[in-house]
Formats: C-alpha cells, structure tokens, sequence
C-alpha cells in the first residue's frame, strides 16, 4: 500500500508570495490533517479535514487555509508568506480521525518552505 | 507554561546503552499517549501507544506513562545507531485535541 505523498518535497518563495502544498492520503483514509513543524515550536497542528470538510483547526491565522477533494486529497494554502512561515509542513492520513484522534496517524515526508 | 514539555536534546549515547526519554504534562485531560519517531528527512511514524498508567513494552521499546505526576517516559534498551532519530511525545484527550511535544533529538554513537 503506498504511503501518504506530498508534493512539492522542497519550496523557495519570497516574502508577500503564496503557496499550495499538496498530500495525497494512503488509499482509504478519509481524515487528513496537516502540521506546521520548527525547531523552535515543534509540531503545530494546523487543520483538519475529512469528507471534503474541514472539522478541526489550531491556532494559525487566517493566511493558512486548506481544502480536501473527493478523493481525499488536500492541499493546503499560505497566502502573503512571512520569514516565519519558513518550516516543514507535514501532512498525515487516518481512516476517520474520530476515537479523540486514536487512530494511528500516517505522516508524509513534508514539504520544506523556505521563505526569503 | 506549555502543555507538554520535552527537553530538545540533543542527547548522545554510546551504542548498546539504555536511553530515557520523557515528557511532562500539565493537562489531566489527556487520556492517551504516543511516541513517534522521526528519521532526518521524513515524517513521523507512531512508534507505541499507551491508555493507561503503566508500562507497555514492545522489544527493546518500553513506555511509562505516571498520570498522577504527569510524566511520560520512553525506554530504549540496547541503543543501536539505527535509533538515532528524533522522538515525539504525543498526547490527546477524549476529544480530538492532540498535542505534539517538541522532539528529544537522539543520536547512538557506534
């Protein structure tokens, strides 16, 4: 079974651009979420999608925004990119996502940001 | 004060030594608790999960978990260089709040 893919593996964008990143989930899984990883903070968890809606978010502003298709592909979304926004964004697949997030979750490779 | 907190490292160890790893917590809410590990330049796999107090272990993997001191611990016994990883402690509660520790960076010296 292929695992979760995300694409591009490796962005360079300038401050004021925007960006869509991309995660095709493991065949079946239906919740996808997606986390924003630095040295400093760690993992953060960004939002959550299932059934093409999206039913958790974190704490992250309104320039980070995210979709989910039929398929249960997702992409997310940075507009006006900041230096700060520089980080690995990882995107994770479960079958459902419910059980207070029980289920195990299958993280992709990211992808690397780089905000210049 | 974070809710869970998880010294960054890095730690380095000799090969075949005995690795403690830990996390603190601050929310009583949680009720589950994972580690995951992650290679350099890949993304997190779940490496054991735990419900309950305890130990639970899994081959050279062991994982305590205290929830009257909110402590949470990982044991790896016979380090090999093939652990050198960066571990996450990962916690949830009943609802879908999961929380990500910030990774101990581990290297096994050969």
């Amino acid at each position: 079974k292929a695992g979760v893919t995300q694409t591009p593996r490796y962005l360079i964008k300038t401050r004021g651009q925007q960006v869509t990143l991309s995660c095709s989930p493991i065949s079946g899984h239906r919740s996808v979420s997606w986390y924003q990883q630095t040295p400093g903070q760690g993992l953060q968890f960004l939002f959550e999608y299932f059934s093409e809606t999206q039913r958790n978010k974190g704490n992250f502003p309104g320039r980070f925004s995210g979709r989910q298709f039929s398929n249960s592909r997702s992409e997310m979304n940075v507009s006006t990119l900041e230096l700060g926004d520089s980080a690995l964004y990882l995107c994770a697949s479960s079958l459902t996502g419910l059980a207070g997030g029980v289920e195990t979750q299958y993280f992709g490779p990211g992808t690397r940001l780089l905000v210049l | 004060q974070k809710e869970v907190e998880q010294d960054p490292g890095p730690l380095s160890v000799p090969e075949g030594a005995i690795v403690s790893l830990n996390c603190t917590y601050s929310n009583s809410a949680f009720q589950y608790f994972m580690w995951y590990r992650q290679y350099s330049r890949k993304g997190p796999e779940l490496l054991m999960y735990t419900y309950s107090s305890g130990n639970k272990e899994d081959g050279r993997f062991t994982a305590q978990v205290d929830k009257s001191s909110k402590y949470i611990s990982l044991f790896i016994r016979d380090s090999q260089p093939s652990d050198s990883a960066t571990y996450l402690c990962v916690l949830g509660t009943g609802g879908f709040k999961t929380i990500f520790g910030a990774g101990t960076r581990l290297f096994v010296k050969a």
